[in-house]
Parts: structure tokens; C-alpha cells; sequence
């Protein structure tokens, strides 16, 4: 089983430069998540999804936007990048479950550059 | 507010000792779930244990165990009998049941304490 799948591993971008993470995940999960982790910081939300077709923000949305028009995607962009958007991003992706008690699995991680 | 307190950025323990790392939350929900996750030097997040708020009884898993104490809002994860496999970063999560369309589904970390296991 893939699980979460992120894409890509490791990029570089220059300032102002637009790109897009794609989060896949293949476990039929309603929900999923994209961090930042950033040293001292731990992870911070960015925005988040309940379902194909809504987003909402997290705690630290601003430069980024996200779709999901299928279930299995969760797509994160940065319109115009900027060196504090350096980071290592992280997917994640939960079933809601009962009483709250599914755990959320996490891709590898992205680590982004930007110079 | 942080959702999520860890309050020990780093901590050490020798092989084989047992090692307690602390969490605190903040949420006025009856219905929440704790998550505590393991992230080696490798970078990837390994779910470790979960607790419900209305478990009447403490979560086990193999040597790990949550310290449950609702009251005071705290889901402390101990580690016993320690390996130095275990040196990692370990973060404490939260999830509210939040009905409120704001927030739902919102999964909170701390910042992570950061664990050095030696021989």
C-alpha cells in the first residue's frame, strides 16, 4: 500500500517563483492536511480539508492555497514564493472515525528551498 | 493560545531507564482525542498511541503508555525501559470533535520534545 504520497521530495525555487505539492493518498480518507515544520516551531496547519471539495485555513494560511477536487489529491501551492516559505511540508490524511480516535498518516515530507 | 504544550525541548535518559514526556492541552470540547508521534532523524511521523477524552482507562501500546489526566489536561506519554532506537523528536497532537464548521477536523501539534536516549 502507497499510503501518502507527496510530490516532490526536494525543490529549490526562487523568490517569486509559483509552485505546486500534490498529496495523493489511496486509504479513502475524508480528511487531509498540509504543515509546515520549521525548527523550534513543531507543525504548524496550513490548511486542511474535510472533504473533496472544501478547504479551510489553519493556523498559518497566508502565501498558500490548497484544492482537493478528488478525494485522493490534496494540492498545495505558493503563488509567489518567498525565502520564509523555506520549510519541510508535510501531508496528512485521516478517516473522521469514531470519537475522534483515527490517526493521521503522514507522507514523507517535502523540503523546500527558497533562495 | 497554543492548542498543544510541550514544555521540554529536549530531554536525556540512559538504556533501559524509563522517561515520561510531558503535555498539556487547551480545549473546552467534552469529545477530543491525544495523539502522541515519533519523528526519527529520518523525517517520517510514526503514530504511536491515541487516547480518547472519555477512555476511563490509560492507552497502552507495548512500552508506551499515556498518562491520562483530564483534570488537569494533560496526556503525558511515558516511554519505559528505553532503546536507543527511541531517540527521536516526539510530538503530542489534538483533535477536538468541534462541531463548529471553523474548526472542524482541525488535528493541533506541539512543538516537540526532542529525545536522546544514551547508552
Amino acid at each position: 500500500n502507497a499510503g501518502v504520497t507527496q510530490t516532490p521530495k526536494f525543490r529549490v525555487l526562487k523568490t517569486g517563483q509559483s509552485m505546486t505539492l500534490l498529496c495523493a493518498q489511496d486509504m479513502n480518507h475524508e480528511y487531509m492536511y498540509w504543515y509546515r515544520q520549521d525548527p523550534g516551531m513543531g507543525l504548524r496547519l496550513i490548511h486542511y480539508s474535510v472533504g473533496e471539495g472544501t478547504t479551510a485555513k489553519g493556523e498559518v494560511p497566508d502565501g498558500y492555497n490548497v484544492s482537493r477536487l478528488k478525494k485522493q489529491n490534496f494540492l498545495l501551492g505558493l503563488e509567489s514564493a518567498a525565502p520564509s516559505q523555506t520549510s519541510v511540508y508535510f501531508c496528512a490524511s485521516s478517516y473522521p472515525g469514531r470519537d475522534w480516535n483515527t490517526e493521521a498518516f503522514f507522507g514523507q515530507g517535502t523540503r523546500l528551498t527558497v533562495v | 493560545a497554543q492548542k498543544i504544550t510541550q514544555t521540554q525541548p529536549g530531554m536525556f535518559v540512559q538504556e533501559k531507564e524509563a522517561v515520561t514526556l510531558d503535555c498539556t492541552y487547551d480545549t473546552s470540547d467534552q469529545s477530543y482525542g491525544l495523539f502522541w508521534y515519533k519523528q526519527p532523524s529520518s523525517g517520517e511521523m510514526i503514530f504511536l498511541i491515541y487516547q480518547g477524552s472519555y477512555d476511563e482507562q490509560n492507552a497502552t501500546e507495548g512500552r508506551y503508555s499515556l498518562n491520562f489526566q483530564k483534570a488537569r489536561k494533560s496526556a503525558n506519554l511515558v516511554i519505559s525501559a528505553s532503546q536507543l532506537g527511541d531517540s527521536a523528536m516526539y510530538f503530542c497532537a489534538m483533535r477536538e470533535k468541534a462541531d463548529r464548521g471553523s474548526t472542524l477536523g482541525r488535528l493541533y501539534f506541539g512543538r516537540g520534545t526532542q529525545l536522546t536516549v544514551w547508552p
